[in-house]
């Protein structure tokens, strides 16, 4: 069971927008930053939103992330093929002094 | 830009102890106000943090592993290692160093390094 919840899976038509959520607590997202990794098959993971909504020189301004309380989305606009991949949260648990992540979701382009 | 490698055996028997460096290249270890983290992910499973260090020597271990992790670091070789013990087929993942900003992400990733745990 992951710190971070995430939808395990989501999926949306080419062209269309995504959004992906993740939830946690004071302990965690409410108080400190969040940032979003994208991770293609067999890669490691790219950062895509530090300091809940900053982008990565480099990162195309489809993907964005916003901050409310103790939760934190990630969006995608004008989805591609290439944008099929796992999403993960992040961030620092003040209670247990430890870097989480959230369990990961699967975007489907379909 | 910096680049990280890691690097280390394959595969560890058992109850033997996982030994994995991150060689940096393209920028000093020593340099900034980053820190530099191991982070592992099971095949078909989500990230797992591991623990990180600072260059000032200090650190910070994932609560479940605390008692069986050790990182340390190397500014003379501008590399950062893993000591995980007693490991068992848990402990089976893919292996990967990242450099990360005070502020908590990520943004520096190695390829990752595959270490199996069986006898």
């Amino acid at each position: 069971q992951s710190v971070l919840t995430q939808p395990p899976s989501v999926s949306a038509a080419p062209g269309q927008k995504v959004t992906i959520s993740c939830s946690g607590s004071s302990s965690n997202i409410g108080n400190n930053y969040v940032s979003w990794y994208q991770q293609l098959p067999g890669t490691a993971p790219k950062l895509l939103i530090y300091d809940n909504n900053k982008r990565p020189s480099g990162i195309p301004d489809r993907f964005s992330g916003s901050k409310s309380g103790t939760s934190a989305t990630l969006g995608i606009t004008g989805l591609q093929t290439g944008d099929e991949a796992d999403y993960y949260c992040g961030t620092w648990d003040s209670s247990l002094s430890a870097r989480v992540f959230g369990g990961g979701t699967k975007l489907t382009v379909l | 830009q910096v680049q990280l490698q890691e690097s280390g055996p394959g595969l560890v028997k058992p109850s033997q102890t996982l030994s994995l460096t991150c060689t940096v290249s393209g920028g000093s270890i020593s340099s900034g106000s980053y820190y530099w983290s191991w982070i592992r992910q099971p095949a078909g499973k989500g990230l797992e943090w591991i623990g990180r260090i600072y260059t000032s020597g200090s650190t910070n271990y994932n609560p479940s592993l605390k008692s069986r992790v050790t990182i340390s670091v190397d500014t003379s070789k501008n590399q950062f290692s893993l000591k995980l013990s007693s490991v068992t087929a848990a402990d089976t993942a893919v292996y990967y160093c990242a450099r990360g900003i005070r502020s908590g992400s990520y943004g520096d990733w190695g390829q990752g390094t595959l270490v199996t745990v069986s006898s």
